[in-house]
């Protein structure tokens, strides 16, 4: 069984500082790996995705995977109380995507 | 372009009905998924369509479930003899191929009474 583990939150942080969400998988040969943001009551949608070791920047979006330790995370600096939302971390191996049930955070102004 | 549509966009049905939901993928995108999110849960992956390839249905929870997809084009997702805990959203997702991103539909509400 493919696993896909984030820690369910709540994640409250305050408004300009930083949020950090994190994200371990089971499955070896994984070889992508996806943050999808999802706002209440709507569906998924890609944030980041990455694919070696290190970091990945994206405005203030960066997506870390240590494949080593089979962990990944994603740092959002300068929270906004718009980032507000569930964070599903998702992995691809040699099987469909598994998702994770996600991180929901929550940026106070 | 267009993204993913669903349709319906919401469906209320009564216990023991057969339901039908559709998806129409992005145009071109020869990978189609289909999952369930049920209230404040994660994605439950049913499944997988890739180009003419045999669909992947590890994830379809019992045989009341089933998916059809014609090449690359729609696919629907039947339940049949619906049951309470089949409530909820059923999100379709489609990508250029397989471990390419997925792009998500707007998803089906499904309640069953």
């Amino acid at each position: 069984q493919k696993e896909v583990e984030q820690n369910s939150g709540p994640l409250s942080v305050p408004e300009g500082a930083i949020a950090s969400l994190n994200c371990t998988y089971s499955d070896r040969v994984s070889q992508s790996f996806f943050w999808y943001r999802q706002y209440s009551g709507k569906s998924p949608e890609l944030i980041m995705s990455i694919y070696s070791n290190g970091d990945k920047e994206d405005g203030r979006f960066t997506a870390q995977l240590n494949k080593a330790s089979q962990y990944v995370s994603l740092l959002i600096r300068d929270s906004q109380p718009s980032d507000s939302a569930t964070y599903l971390c998702a992995v691809k191996g040699n099987t469909p995507l598994v998702f994770g049930k996600g991180t929901r955070l929550s940026v106070i102004a | 372009g267009a993204g993913v549509s669903q349709s319906p966009s919401n469906k209320v049905t009564e216990k023991g009905k057969d339901v039908e939901l559709r998806c129409d993928p992005i145009s071109g995108h020869t990978a189609l998924y289909w999952y369930r999110q049920r209230l404040g849960q994660g994605l439950e992956f049913l499944i997988y369509f890739q180009g003419n390839s045999a669909p992947d249905k590890s994830g379809l929870p019992s045989d009341r479930f089933s998916a059809e997809r014609t090449g690359e084009s729609v696919s629907t997702l039947t339940i049949q003899r619906t049951q309470q805990e089949d409530s909820a959203v059923y999100l379709c997702a489609s990508s250029p191929g397989q471990g390419n991103t997925q792009y998500f539909g707007p998803g089906t509400r499904l309640t069953v009474l």
